[in-house]
């Protein structure tokens, strides 16, 4: 089992608040991904992340950004949510060596 | 990264094999292949990843045409909670980023 978790699982929030969705792991990874998904949908990469202080935009645009202060933990915020956010969000992490990526369960956020 | 093409859906009744096509014609000599599957808008979830030769571990077999522009995950014994989207994904080992592209994947139903 992979040693990676997000908080919270499900958010339901106002328009215009503040949130950060948080992801940790343990397994030591240096890179750190966040996707996004629509039910039904393809996964789009959003963040991603080699390490310790780069962050990287991914193929989709995201109004989120994200920091990396640490090697294990890697925050998405959206600074005022609106209902165009409402989402699954994932986040996983990969070794050195084969692009073996380890998930998290997801945040699904509603913005109402 | 080469692009991949698998079917939008397939069923495999329960307890027989479920073989899943992917083809990817344009897949470059240092190109592995990556199998995820994604079970109910779970985290996506590893199963196998090979180069050229057939691999196998405990969740399923990966063949790999000996052209390499197709392969085949099979799971070996199919179970209702098999049931889920499965991602063929081509791209390098390794590297700085780790991306993945996830496409459409092939929608598996197994029926009792």
């Amino acid at each position: 089992e992979a040693d990676i978790y997000q908080t919270p699982r499900y958010l339901v929030i106002g328009t215009g608040k503040k949130i950060t969705l948080e992801c940790s792991q343990t397994m030591g990874h240096d890179k750190m991904y966040w996707y996004q998904q629509d039910p039904g949908m393809e996964l789009h990469l959003i963040h991603y992340s080699y390490g310790v202080n780069s962050t990287e935009k991914g193929d989709l645009s995201s109004e989120s950004t994200v920091s990396r202060i640490r090697t294990e933990h890697f925050p998405l915020t959206l600074e005022s949510a609106r209902p165009s956010h409402t989402s699954q969000y994932l986040c996983a992490s990969s070794g050195q060596g084969p692009n073996i990526q380890y998930f998290g369960a997801g945040t699904r956020l509603s913005v109402l | 990264d080469a692009k991949t093409t698998q079917p939008t859906s397939m069923d495999c009744a329960e307890g027989r094999a479920a073989n899943l096509p992917c083809n990817h014609s344009t897949i470059s000599g240092n190109e592995y292949v990556y199998w995820y599957r994604q079970i109910h808008s779970q985290g996506p979830q590893y199963i196998i990843h090979g180069l050229k030769n057939n691999e196998t571990n405990e969740m399923a077999s990966l063949i790999i045409t000996e052209d390499r522009k197709s392969s085949t995950l099979i799971l070996p014994h199919a179970t209702l909670r098999d049931t889920a989207v499965y991602y063929c994904i081509v791209r390098v080992a390794g590297g700085n980023t780790g991306k993945l592209i996830f496409g459409q994947g092939t929608t598996l139903q197994v029926k009792p």
